[in-house]
């Protein structure tokens, strides 16, 4: 198993401009997260996703979106970048409720 | 929302020496608490958790603390070696296994 898997590792975006993150996992879980870790600020939960098709908001989703079309893949999606999202991104993935999250390697992003 | 507190937000202990480190959180129906551990540069990995119907969980030199009704829970790491260095993160879970995280502890370990 390859776990959770995130790409790509770094990225640099102009302020305005769009991505998306990826982030796939190869463990059937149905419980996928994604968060962002700022210095002193610890992790804080984005967007969330309890099975395929089920998405909702967590405690900083402004300017981000999510899909979870299948169980395996559920992409982060920035539409205008901003210097405020200077961040490094984690996807993490969960077999079931009360287990914890197995998290991916991250994506450090800088916008400019 | 959850609201997750921790502290302290750095310690040093010597080898050997014990290290706590503590929680609070808001929601009483958050029911499940994990520990995370990070090296520099790496991911977040779990370290030990613990369910709201238990008050005490041990796994060789890691052991965590829950007191429900204060509504704290606490991490305990004795006989702390050099590779016991790294940042420590607290979470507590409410409903739809959303995860709120603590701000972290950076554990150093003295030789």
């Amino acid at each position: 198993n390859a776990g959770v898997t995130q790409t790509p590792k770094f990225q640099v975006l102009k302020t305005g401009q769009s991505m998306t993150l990826q982030c796939a996992q190869d463990m059937n879980h149905e419980y996928m997260s994604w968060y962002r870790q700022d210095p002193g600020m610890g992790l804080r939960l984005i967007h969330y996703s309890v099975g395929a098709g089920i998405t909702d908001q967590g405690e900083v989703p402004n300017g981000y979106n999510v899909s979870r079309s299948t169980t395996e893949d559920f992409p982060l999606r920035l539409l205008s970048a901003a210097p405020s999202q200077t961040s490094v991104y984690f996807c993490a993935s969960s077999p079931r409720v009360n287990y914890g999250y197995t998290f991916g390697s991250g994506t450090r992003l800088t916008v400019v | 929302g959850e609201n997750v507190e921790q502290h302290p937000s750095t310690l040093s202990v010597q080898e050997g020496d014990s290290a706590v480190i503590k929680c609070t959180y808001s929601d009483s129906a958050s029911n499940y608490f994990p520990w995370y551990k990070q090296e520099l540069g790496k991911r977040p990995q779990l370290i030990i958790d613990i369910r709201s119907n238990v008050g005490e969980k041990k796994d060789q030199r890691i052991a965590v603390t829950l007191n429900k009704t204060a509504k704290h829970f606490s991490l305990h790491i004795t006989e702390t070696q050099p590779e016991d260095s790294a940042v420590y993160f607290c979470a507590a879970k409410r409903a739809g296994n959303q995860f709120y995280f603590g701000t972290g502890t950076s554990l150093t370990v003295i030789p």
